[in-house]
């Protein structure tokens, strides 16, 4: 039963154009929303986050809206660079959960030059 | 200032035998969480502790796993008599203040043959 789901397992993009990604969930007591970068042998890296008081957040190239009645969230980076190609996981939490993340199952992006 | 650091990278298991990952977290973090990822699969969390104590263990499976962090030294996660489904990526994470945006260490890969 997945709480958390990335429905695309991977994403090829163009250098230059956006990368959107997208991620719903089930749980409505989810409060709090991030999205993780991982490359091959590394753990993942936190890239941003967003409440769900807030439907949008930006950080440079990263934006993160969220979607409150859909329960969907969606990453966007613009413009997109081949360093960006990595695995993104998209992971949700609730205030009662002590800090424990529950994580999608990750969308492989590829940004060819 | 050093990441979190997990050693061993790379861990190889006979059934049975026991395997113990080991997690110094960042200088200053005092809460520590472990998470594990099976293939093709998103992370999922396994535990949460602060110095001495367990504060959330829901995710550990109930036998043969169990996680320390005492007051001196690393955190251990140690599984005894593994078998081979426990081969995964197992991913130790830290934070000041028990906030989501922890940092990951590098994760250990263990392979049970």
């Amino acid at each position: 039963d997945q709480q958390v789901k990335q429905n695309s397992p991977s994403l090829s993009v163009q250098e230059g154009r956006i990368s959107i990604l997208n991620c719903d969930y089930t749980n409505s007591m989810f409060d709090y929303f991030l999205w993780y970068k991982k490359y091959p042998a590394e753990g993942p890296t936190f890239l941003i986050s967003i409440s769900s008081i807030k439907d949008k957040n930006e950080d440079g190239r990263f934006t993160v809206f969220l979607n409150k009645s859909a329960k969907h969230l969606s990453l966007h980076i613009v413009p997109s660079q081949p360093g960006d190609s990595a695995v993104y996981f998209c992971a949700a939490s609730y205030g009662g959960s002590q800090g424990n993340l529950i994580f999608g199952k990750g969308t492989k992006l590829s940004v060819k030059p | 200032n050093a990441g979190v650091m997990q050693n061993p990278r790379h861990l190889v298991r006979r059934r049975g035998q026991e395997a113990r990952l080991r997690c110094s977290p960042m200088k200053g973090h005092s809460h520590v969480y472990w998470y594990r990822q099976l293939p093709e699969e998103g992370l999922k969390f396994m535990v949460y502790l602060q110095k001495e104590n367990i504060i959330d263990e829901s995710g550990m499976p109930k036998e043969r796993f169990s996680a320390e962090f005492p007051k001196e030294g690393p955190s251990i996660l140690r599984i005894q008599q593994v078998v081979r489904g426990d081969s995964a990526a197992y991913f130790c994470a830290s934070s000041p203040t028990g906030q989501y945006g922890y940092t990951f260490g590098s994760g250990t890969r263990l392979t049970v043959v």
